[in-house]
């Protein structure tokens, strides 16, 4: 089945430092989403990339969805405490849209001050 | 609106006891899914559904059953609890078409002693 696979595990740095996480799929994805779960929390949806090459930006947040549509990436730029919690990145299954979501293990990422 | 209510946010069962998980959204989705959270692991689908009478397994489903009677509700039922399933569970529904992803409830906390 499909398999979505993320890197690294764990990040941690200095606030004010850059951070990005990886994400890659054994399969191409229609679409592929990031979301964040802040410590105790629930996961949140960040955002959807659809587009071959597809690059967004949310503030200090940059998003990128590979030409192959097998590869995704988010950075941050100038970390800060706020961002703290892990980073999922998710794709469909199978080919269809949205039904079924496989999520990579996610990246932990702490800020330290 | 209440968005994704699931009940209880804490459980503790005995080894061979049946419960149910509710979960109940108020946004018309037509996507419900379950995901259970194990540390390093990330979230993992148990089961989704795409509409009311219609259900699927996901990657981890065996242990456990759903049924979607209605649009609202996506109950899940563990039928002889195990240690195994010490987890965390969240539930989470979407639109059909939609690019702002799925919605998550703040989770319930099982742990089967």
């Amino acid at each position: 089945g499909q398999q979505v696979m993320q890197i690294p595990q764990y990040q941690h740095v200095q606030e004010g430092e850059d951070f990005t996480t990886y994400c890659n799929s054994s399969t191409t994805l229609s679409n592929i989403q990031w979301y964040k779960q802040r410590p105790g929390g629930h996961p949140v949806f960040l955002i959807q990339l659809v587009k071959s090459g597809e690059v967004k930006k949310q503030k200090r947040l940059t998003f990128q969805f590979g030409e192959a549509k097998k590869n995704s990436s988010l950075h941050i730029t100038a970390t800060q405490t706020t961002d703290v919690g892990t980073y999922f990145c998710a794709g469909p299954a199978g080919g269809t849209s949205y039904g079924k979501l496989t999520f990579g293990q996610g990246t932990i990422l702490t800020v330290h001050p | 609106n209440a968005g994704v209510t699931q009940t209880p946010k804490f459980q503790v069962l005995k080894t061979g006891q049946s419960m149910t998980l509710q979960c109940a959204q108020d946004m018309n989705h037509e996507y419900m899914s379950w995901y259970r959270q194990d540390p390093g692991m990330g979230l993992r689908l148990i089961h989704y559904s795409v509409g009311a009478g219609i259900t699927d397994q996901g990657e981890v489903p065996n242990g456990y059953n759903v049924s979607r009677s209605t649009t609202e509700d996506f109950p899940l039922r563990l039928l002889s609890a195990a240690p195994s399933q010490t987890s965390v569970y969240f539930c989470a529904s979407s639109y059909r078409i939609t690019g702002n992803g799925y919605t998550f409830g703040s989770g319930t906390r099982l742990t089967v002693v």
